[in-house]
């Protein structure tokens, strides 16, 4: 258990609807990270929020926005969904080590648009 | 632009023997470098990392080997276990980059017993 909790596990919906994925950092995790992994593919960086503040952005669509709520926790909005926007989504959460960044993942929220 | 790449999607191990997984990068300014394990339905678990301070880390089976100068990492498994077969992704970080991941495709290992 990564300690990192996403909401819900499985979303099925249909083109043209919205939906918002939900994500709880790990205790003291200011950072928070959105990727996305379609079928056979990596995982694309989405957005980076870092206590409350957008940090980084990634190849994320117009038709996607994100915040971190004061109480850290995230939520992912897609909006206009079309039949590509079907993967896997996962968020993460990182501490700071000497070195560099360790993210940790939650289990992700699979969306299918039908 | 793949700023990190994997280029085989697959490898194939016997039990026992040793799993090497590869990983290049473009970007100098990456100087933080980590593996990730995937099991199907799972989200991807921290395995090991490296700074490029640094040209070895070793973590009992797990090595990861870094040449800066070829902007190549490689993950040595020994000895590998049925346990291991999974999906590997390499990802690297810079400073100024925020943290944030960048991630390699992914290479699925299979050891078989």
């Amino acid at each position: 258990d990564s300690g990192v909790t996403q909401t819900p596990k499985h979303l099925i919906t249909a083109t043209g609807q919205r939906v918002t994925l939900r994500c709880s950092p790990r205790s003291g995790d200011l950072s928070v990270y959105w990727y996305q992994q379609s079928l056979d593919q990596g995982l694309q960086f989405l957005i980076q929020y870092y206590n409350g503040e957008e940090r980084a952005k990634g190849n994320i669509l117009e038709r996607f926005s994100a915040q971190q709520f004061p109480d850290l926790h995230s939520e992912l909005n897609l909006s206009s969904l079309e039949l590509g926007d079907s993967a896997l989504y996962f968020c993460a959460s990182s501490v700071q080590t000497v070195g560099g960044t360790e993210a940790f993942f939650g289990q992700g929220t699979r969306l299918t648009v039908v | 632009d793949q700023q990190v790449k994997q280029n085989s999607p697959s490898l194939s191990v016997q039990e026992g023997r040793i799993s090497i997984l590869n990983c290049d990068y473009t970007n100098s300014m990456f100087d933080y470098f980590l593996w990730y394990k995937k099991y199907p339905a799972e989200g991807p678990t921290f395995l090991i990392s490296i700074s490029s301070i640094k040209d070895k880390n070793e973590d009992g089976r797990f090595t990861v080997f870094l040449n800066k100068s070829a902007k190549h990492l490689s993950l040595h498994i020994v000895p590998s276990q049925p346990g291991d077969s999974a999906v590997y992704f390499c990802a690297a970080s810079g400073t100024g980059q925020g943290g944030k991941l960048i991630f390699g495709q992914g290479t699925e290992l299979s050891v078989k017993p």
